[in-house]
C-alpha cells in the first residue's frame, strides 16, 4: 500500500498569512493526489485534484503543486473560515490512503 | 445539485451485521465510481471501498475485505455497503462519496451516518 505522510500534523497562523502543507507519498503517483477540508462535526470537501486542479467554486488562495511523491497545499492569505483539517490523498492506485490529516487553526 | 443522502446506520453488538444505503440524485448515478470513506471518532479519513459505474468492479480495504460487501442499484440510483462481522473498530461515521471523472479522486460527500459497534 502507498503510505501518505503530511507535515506538519497542526499549525497555527494568522489572517492573511501564506500557508503551507505538504504531502509526501511512499512510492510515486505522479499527478494523482487530491486534497480535502473538513470543518468540525462536518463531510469533507473536496478542494483540489490532479494535485493542481481546484474543484469548482474554491477559492483561488487555494493551489497545489507537486508530482511523483512530494507536493503541497498552499493558501496565499489565510482567511478565519479555513480554520479546519486538510488531507492528502493518493488515487493511483488501490487502496486508495488518506495523509493522516493537518489541523490548521487561526491565532 | 448533487445530493448523497446515507441511511442505515446505528447501533449494533460485535458480530453483527448493518446494511447502508446512499440515496444519489442530481447527477447521472450509473456513470460514476462510488465511494465509501469512513472516519472514527477523533481520527483521520479512511478509505472503506469503491464501486465502479457498472458494478463490475470492486474494491475493498484490506480491513474490511472479506466482513464487507460493496453494491450498486443504478436502476435506483442507490449505493450500498452490506458489513457483516462487525467489530469495535469499525465504529465510525461513514460517508458515502462520489468519484468525479478521474476515478478515486472524490468531488462530493453526502453528510454521513454512524455506526457504533458495541454491546
Amino acid at each position: 500500500d502507498i503510505q501518505m505522510t503530511q507535515s506538519p500534523s497542526s499549525l497555527s497562523a494568522s489572517v492573511g498569512d501564506r500557508v503551507t502543507i505538504t504531502c509526501r507519498a511512499s512510492q510515486g503517483i505522479s499527478s494523482w493526489l487530491a486534497w480535502y477540508q473538513q470543518k468540525p462535526d462536518k463531510a469533507p470537501k473536496s478542494l483540489i485534484n490532479g494535485a493542481s486542479r481546484l474543484q469548482s467554486g474554491v477559492p483561488s488562495r487555494f493551489s497545489g503543486s507537486g508530482s511523483a511523491t512530494d507536493f503541497t497545499l498552499t493558501i496565499s492569505s489565510l482567511q478565519p473560515e479555513d480554520s479546519a483539517t486538510y488531507y492528502c490523498q493518493q488515487y493511483n492506485s488501490y487502496p486508495i490512503t488518506f495523509g493522516q490529516g493537518t489541523r490548521l487553526e487561526i491565532k | 445539485e448533487v445530493r448523497l443522502l446515507e441511511s442505515g446506520g446505528g447501533l449494533v453488538p460485535p458480530g453483527g451485521s448493518l446494511r447502508l444505503s446512499c440515496a444519489a440524485s442530481g447527477f447521472t448515478f450509473s456513470s460514476y465510481t462510488m465511494t465509501w470513506v469512513r472516519q472514527a471518532p477523533g481520527k483521520g479519513l479512511e478509505w472503506v471501498s469503491a464501486i465502479s459505474d457498472s458494478g463490475s468492479n470492486t474494491f475493498y480495504a484490506d480491513s474490511v475485505k472479506g466482513r464487507f460487501t460493496i453494491s450498486r442499484d443504478n436502476s435506483k440510483s442507490t449505493l450500498y455497503l452490506q458489513m457483516n462481522s462487525l467489530r469495535a473498530d469499525d465504529t465510525a461515521i461513514y460517508y458515502c462519496a462520489k468519484d468525479g471523472d478521474s476515478v478515486g479522486a472524490v468531488d462530493y460527500w453526502g453528510q454521513g451516518t454512524l455506526v457504533t459497534v458495541s454491546s
